[in-house]
């Protein structure tokens, strides 16, 4: 019954390599986001889709990039590892992105990914 | 872009008590949440509170729109309260779907 499931929970890397992260969401939501939770806890919004359309795209290295097949998933995609990349990502949903009446956000368990 | 300052950074209380955890926030809000990270790393969606007050269990929330903070309060505290508890909101100049801006959270350890 999750709500927002993503895969893998660990993802172990070496430099220069290229890895995906998945994510899928079963609340009928129209948006769904990638957030980064550096080591001091800090969480930055990094993407946002809606209706398969992307809406923001933060400051991040266009080594990261989101795919978005369908409404129910946002997977992300990132080029050419390097150190800095190391982070828990999370990935998220809501309703009519977070402006229709009591549209909580929904988060999935987190993907840490740790670059050597 | 909008601030969101939560204090205090980090608090250490004794299961039993009662706790007050606050976030400020710069500018107009459409938008305002507060979760919960669990010691295993799951965020969980507490409120979602723009204005007004709430109420869930041993938790509530109130948030003064006008004077720009929100606070959580936590009453007999438990183990399984520890965690980080973090402030997100979105500014009311923002668009449809900029997502939450969070703070740097509040860290609560409840001691047995």
């Amino acid at each position: 019954d999750t709500a927002v499931s993503q895969t893998p929970k660990y993802l172990v890397t070496q430099m220069g390599n290229d890895k995906s992260i998945k994510c899928e969401q079963n609340l009928g939501h129209d948006t769904m986001y990638w957030y980064k939770q550096d080591s001091k806890k800090f969480l930055k919004i990094m993407f946002s889709y809606n209706n398969k359309e992307l809406i923001i795209n933060e400051t991040v290295p266009n080594r990261f990039s989101p795919k978005s097949p369908d409404k129910a998933h946002l997977n992300l995609h990132i080029n050419s590892l390097e150190l800095g990349d190391s982070a828990v990502y999370f990935c998220a949903s809501s309703q009519e992105g977070l402006r229709a009446y009591n549209s909580p956000l929904h988060f999935g368990n987190g993907t840490r990914l740790t670059v050597t | 872009g909008i601030q969101v300052e939560q204090s205090p950074p980090d608090l250490i209380l004794q299961e039993g008590a009662n706790s007050t955890l606050r976030c400020n926030f710069s500018d107009s809000v459409n938008n305002l949440q507060w979760f919960h990270q669990n010691p295993w790393g799951q965020l969980i969606n507490l409120f979602y509170i723009p204005s007004g007050t709430k109420q869930n269990g041993r938790l509530s929330a109130t948030t003064v729109a006008t004077e720009r903070y929100s606070l959580l309060y936590i009453s007999s505290s438990q183990t399984t309260d520890s965690g980080v508890y973090f402030c997100a909101v979105e500014a009311r100049t923002g668009g449809g779907a900029d997502g939450l801006t969070f703070g740097k959270g509040t860290h609560l350890i409840i001691q047995p």
